[in-house]
């Protein structure tokens, strides 16, 4: 069973930036044909799309994300990782990592981020 | 960037009713939807994937249609466990999600 662990320091400071990486076990991230990606979701809103890694390295962010994110790949590890720079108070959320083979199928337990000083 | 506008926002019923709702696209996504509930301090669970197919595991209560830019997600006979939050998302042209519809007990 493919199983999916973000990890990364829960508490950021305004203006630095975020780092989390997503764990896959049960499963290679070099598979033909998925995406993997990260969603997050402010606390009490609704979800949020980040961006995708596609198996050949390709990457899609969102427009409103795109000057501040990088999402990267480590298939030495099996992980897939994100930074997101310049922090605000608005970037405080539970961060969401998932494969998306056909739809997001399979999805890590989220971790939240605080940001604050 | 596709817009997903979801409605109702709010859907109040008993246990034993159908549930209907809503998801519409700012322009075509052909079949490329899909439907996820999430329940508190939960990661969402996929449901329904290319507007109409039951995810593994998936109880046969649940139910997608549509295709283009109206969608539909149908809970025939609500069980408890089905109070929850559900969110459209799409995958056709980048990927984004609706605002999410909350099914609470009347």
């Amino acid at each position: 069973q493919l199983q999916l662990q973000e990890s990364g320091p829960g508490l950021v400071k305004p203006s630095e930036t975020l780092s989390l990486s997503c764990t896959v076990s049960g499963g290679s991230i070099s598979s033909s044909g998925y995406y993997w990606g990260w969603i997050r979701q402010a606390p009490g809103k609704g979800l949020e799309w980040i961006g995708n890694i596609f198996y050949s390295g390709k990457t899609y962010y969102t427009p409103s994300l795109q000057s501040r994110v990088t999402i990267s790949a480590d298939t030495s590890k099996n992980q897939f990782s994100l930074k997101l720079s310049s922090v605000t108070a608005a970037d405080a959320a539970v961060y969401y990592c998932a494969r998306d083979g056909f739809a997001y199928d399979f999805w890590g337990q989220g971790t939240m981020v605080t940001v604050s000083s | 960037e596709i817009v997903l506008t979801q409605s109702p926002a709010t859907l109040s019923l008993s246990p034993g009713e159908r549930a209907t709702l809503s998801c519409r696209a700012s322009q075509s996504v052909s079949s490329y939807l899909a439907w996820y509930q999430q329940k508190p301090n939960q990661a969402p669970r996929l449901l329904i994937y290319g507007a109409s197919n039951r995810a593994t595991g998936i109880p046969a209560r649940f139910s997608g249609s549509g295709s283009g830019t109206d969608f539909t997600l149908t809970i025939s006979s609500l069980e408890p466990e089905d109070f929850a939050v559900y969110y459209c998302q799409q995958r056709s042209i980048s990927w984004t999600f609706g605002q999410g519809t909350k099914v609470e007990i009347k």
